[in-house]
């Protein structure tokens, strides 16, 4: 059965630290990897990802994939408060629009 | 654009009551989704359209739940009758093209409370 499974499922550092999420998959049939971003309200798009060892970067946000060990890792330095919220992985397999969401990563940043 | 609309924001229902949550995609999106989100079992994908044809309703828990798309503007989710473990957060989202992976774009849900 395919499945994503993120690590670790909290996380509660201070303004300034780095952080690292985890993101592993098996599918049958992979076509992308992709981070969404969860405050309050919806989900919002971060990085889409195809390609192996090829990093992708907003400000603050990296993410890369690594098609063989089957995993992506996004990367937060300089950590705000704002940053604070619930990170998602999902990916998307086979010829269908639809994605699979992992169970999510709860960040906490404390001033 | 305005974006993926749904209604109601938020509902409170007594268990046994009909409940229908509805949603606007983004005009020119072929694709819908409707998602479950709850603390326990995360973000579910419930059922996937495609140009108003149900493609994927797997992962629609059971026959209380139903979803339809008449037009390409409108879909609908329906629980007949609602139970107090459908108590969640219900997001709708669509996809300009039904390609696989393609970044989806979500509603700000509608938050169900069954009591």
């Amino acid at each position: 059965e395919d499945k994503v499974v993120q690590s670790p499922l909290s996380l509660v550092v201070h303004e300034g630290d780095t952080v690292t999420l985890n993101c592993s998959y098996e599918v049958t049939n992979f076509r992308s990897l992709l981070w969404y971003k969860q405050e309050k309200k919806a989900p919002t798009f971060l990085f889409m990802l195809t390609s192996s060892g090829i990093e992708k970067k907003s400000g603050r946000l990296s993410s890369i994939l690594d098609k063989k060990e089957l995993f992506s890792i996004l990367n937060i330095t300089a950590t705000q408060t704002g940053d604070s919220a619930i990170y998602l992985c999902a990916y998307g397999s086979g010829n269908t629009g639809k994605l699979i969401f992992g169970q999510g990563t709860t960040l906490q940043v404390k001033p | 654009d305005a974006g993926v609309i749904q209604s109601p924001r938020h509902e409170v229902t007594e268990m046994g009551q009909e409940v229908t949550l509805r949603c606007k995609p983004i005009s020119g999106h072929n694709s819908l989704f409707w998602y479950r989100q709850t603390m326990m079992r995360g973000l579910e994908l419930l059922i996937y359209f495609n140009n108003n044809v149900p493609i994927d309703d797997s992962g629609m828990p059971e026959d209380r739940f139903s979803a339809k798309m008449p037009n390409a503007s409108f879909s609908t989710l329906k629980i007949q009758p609602s139970e107090p473990r459908d108590s969640a957060v219900y997001f709708c989202a669509s996809n300009p093209t039904g390609i696989s992976g393609n970044t989806i774009y979500f509603g700000e849900g509608s938050w169900l409370t069954v009591v």
